[in-house]
Order: structure tokens, then sequence, then C-alpha cells
């Protein structure tokens, strides 16, 4: 496909399960963001991977966000014991360059995991 | 922490009219986006700004970068329906301060009536 793809697009979550998220980025992309979007709120970073590594993971708001990209393309963003305040939209981007280049600033959006805890 | 001011948050005008949306911060961006973003949709790339003073235009919508690459504007001229949605300033700060990652406003809610 041309563009970033998630899946699935909405989940449904009882509190205390785990949950995976997935993100196909724009192939060839060397660089890959992952950010949450709280109702009515613009998105919020976090974590950023160039290929495999995971170079900053600042924006993880507790020890239950996990994310990887083991092969430098496909990325999985996992909640360990959903809380209902992890209730959000999980948005993730993709760019052409990695660290340094400026056109690393222009990120493209998939449409999003709109996560839902009960 | 930087932090994106956009402001109005909501807006509501009749078709025809122009408008403004702000975009302020007291950081300097090492370059500026603007994203439309639709109900259920990921946001949209609009624009990226990188110089001071710069003026891109897209159509009915022209972009503004503030000369101390502080501040942006976007402008619409002559609404129509279909510039209904949430647009987002996203600024990328200067090295030092994860310039790899942007900081997003909150939005501008732009409601456009036929």
């Amino acid at each position: 496909g041309a563009g970033v793809s998630q899946s699935p697009r909405y989940k449904v979550a009882k509190r205390g399960q785990d949950v995976a998220l997935r993100c196909d980025p724009i192939s060839g992309h060397v660089s890959l963001f992952w950010y949450q979007q709280a109702l009515g709120q613009g998105p919020e970073f976090l974590t950023y991977f160039q290929n495999e590594a995971q170079l900053d993971k600042s924006g993880l708001p507790s020890d239950r966000f996990f994310a990887e990209r083991p092969e430098g393309s496909v990325s999985t963003l996992k909640i360990q014991r959903t809380q209902q305040e992890d209730s959000a939209v999980y948005l993730c981007a993709s760019s052409l360059a990695g660290l340094a280049a400026r056109s690393s600033y222009e990120q493209y959006f998939g449409p999003g995991t709109r996560l839902t805890v009960t | 922490t930087q932090l994106l001011e956009q402001s109005p948050q909501f807006l509501s005008i009749q078709e025809g009219e122009n408008l403004t949306v702000y975009c302020n911060s007291s950081s300097v961006f090492s370059s500026l986006q603007w994203y439309r973003q639709e109900p259920g949709e990921g946001p949209v790339l609009l624009v990226t700004v990188v110089t001071g003073g710069e003026v891109k235009k897209l159509k009915r919508l022209t972009f503004q970068f503030g000369d101390a690459r502080k501040d942006s504007s976007l402008h619409i001229t002559a609404a129509q329906p279909g510039d209904t949605g949430l647009y987002l300033c996203a600024g990328a700060f200067l090295p030092g301060a994860g310039s790899y990652q942007l900081t997003f406003g909150k939005g501008t809610k732009l409601s456009v009536i036929p």
C-alpha cells in the first residue's frame, strides 16, 4: 500500500487485559513514531525508532507500555494490564530519513487505532 | 517542555468567509508543520516551513512562519465546507530538545457551514 496502515482500527479491552497494536509504515521509511491522542487533544509523542533501534522512549507513560520494531519495518505497540486512562487513539507515523535530516520532520500518519478500555 | 498554543480552539464560519488560525510558542522551532485531521483518520500533512518569514501557499491556504521562528499562522480564503476539520500545528525544536519528535498543539476545530 502507499500509506501507513494500522491494525486493528478499533480495539475494546477489559481493564487488565494486554493489547497489541500493529503499524505498517511506508516501505523504505527509516523512522517510525508512535503517538497517543486523547479526545480533544493533539497527538503526544510516545516513542521513536530509527530502523530497528528504539532511540527515544521518553514519552511512554509507564512500564506497561512496550514497543518494538525487530526487523526495521513493522512495529508493534504493546500495552500490558490496560487501565481506563489508556483509552485513546494510538497513531503511528513514518518518515523517509533518519536523525539529523530535516526531511525526517515530515511525518506521514496512519489512521490510528482507537483503544477503549472498559 | 516545549508547548505550542493554538488559537482559536473552535471556529464556526459561513462558507465564503476568510479565517486565520494561530500557533505560538515561547521556544524557537527548527521547523513547523501544519496538519489537517478528519474524524476517525490520522493527521494529513499540509505544509512544512523551515525559514523565518517564509510564506507558502496551497490553493486557498496561506501559511506563514514568523521571523523569529516562534509562531506561525494559517489563513484560509473563501472557506468551503470541505475545509471542515481539525487543524494541528506541530513543531520540531532545535537540536538538544528531542528534535526528531514533533510537539503538537491542541488543534483548531473548524466548521464551515454551507
